[in-house]
């Protein structure tokens, strides 16, 4: 399809293991932003790049979270030995380009830490 | 985080009704979102402002850059337009903020 496309949509995961989750973004689209969205909260910024440049980390809740856009298109954001609290919705947007662009959003993928 | 604040949270009108959601955050913003998320998570950009009005068939949004702040209209409500309504900033440097959002329930 056209949209920002991530898998898998659900992902269940025992507290400690590694989890990576994916994100295609718009065919040309530079900007690639994701968020964290806790159960009956707003989406909560992690981390941007722009092209392969990751430009802000700062939302990133701690160093097990890792995130990667090697070649400027498909990112992965990758949670190693997860905890309970890293239970959430990560969703992916991406934008056109830096500046007054809207944001199109994945369907995200739901995480689920046993 | 306060950066972004909604209201009402939650919303339950009858079908026919206009609706207003407002959003006002603290600080000067490069522009403001708003968004609708359906059940199951998948979320849509409806508008993105920076200044003035918008609107698209029976949504309209508006923005008051002096007085930070923002609203939501939705004319002539239906069911279908039950959805969480998120307002979402961006501030200088990228940074999205988003506010909690409102669950908005239209009965027929």
């Amino acid at each position: 399809g056209a949209g920002v496309s991530q898998s898998p949509r659900y992902k269940v995961a025992k507290r400690g293991q590694d989890v990576a989750l994916r994100c295609d973004p718009i065919s040309g689209h530079v900007s690639l932003f994701w968020y964290q969205q806790a159960l009956g909260q707003g989406p909560e910024f992690l981390t941007y790049f722009q092209n392969e440049a990751q430009l802000d980390k700062s939302g990133l809740p701690s160093d097990r979270f890792f995130a990667e856009r090697p070649e400027g298109s498909v990112s992965t954001l990758k949670i190693q030995r997860t905890q309970q609290e890293d239970s959430a919705v990560y969703l992916c947007a991406s934008s056109l380009g830096q500046g007054y662009q809207p944001q199109h959003f994945g369907d995200g993928t739901r995480l689920s830490i046993l | 985080k306060n950066e972004v604040e909604q209201s009402p949270q939650n919303l339950t009108a009858q079908e026919g009704e206009f609706i207003t959601i407002n959003c006002s955050y603290s600080v000067g913003i490069s522009a403001l979102h708003w968004l609708q998320q359906h059940p199951g998570g998948g979320i849509v950009s409806l508008f993105m402002l920076s200044s003035g009005k918008k609107k698209h068939g029976r949504l309209i949004a508006t923005i008051n850059i002096q007085e930070k702040h923002s609203s939501l209209h939705i004319t002539a409500s239906h069911p279908r337009d039950s959805a969480v309504y998120i307002c979402a900033v961006r501030f200088p440097g990228n940074q999205f903020y988003f506010g909690t959002g409102t669950s908005l329930t239209v009965i027929p």
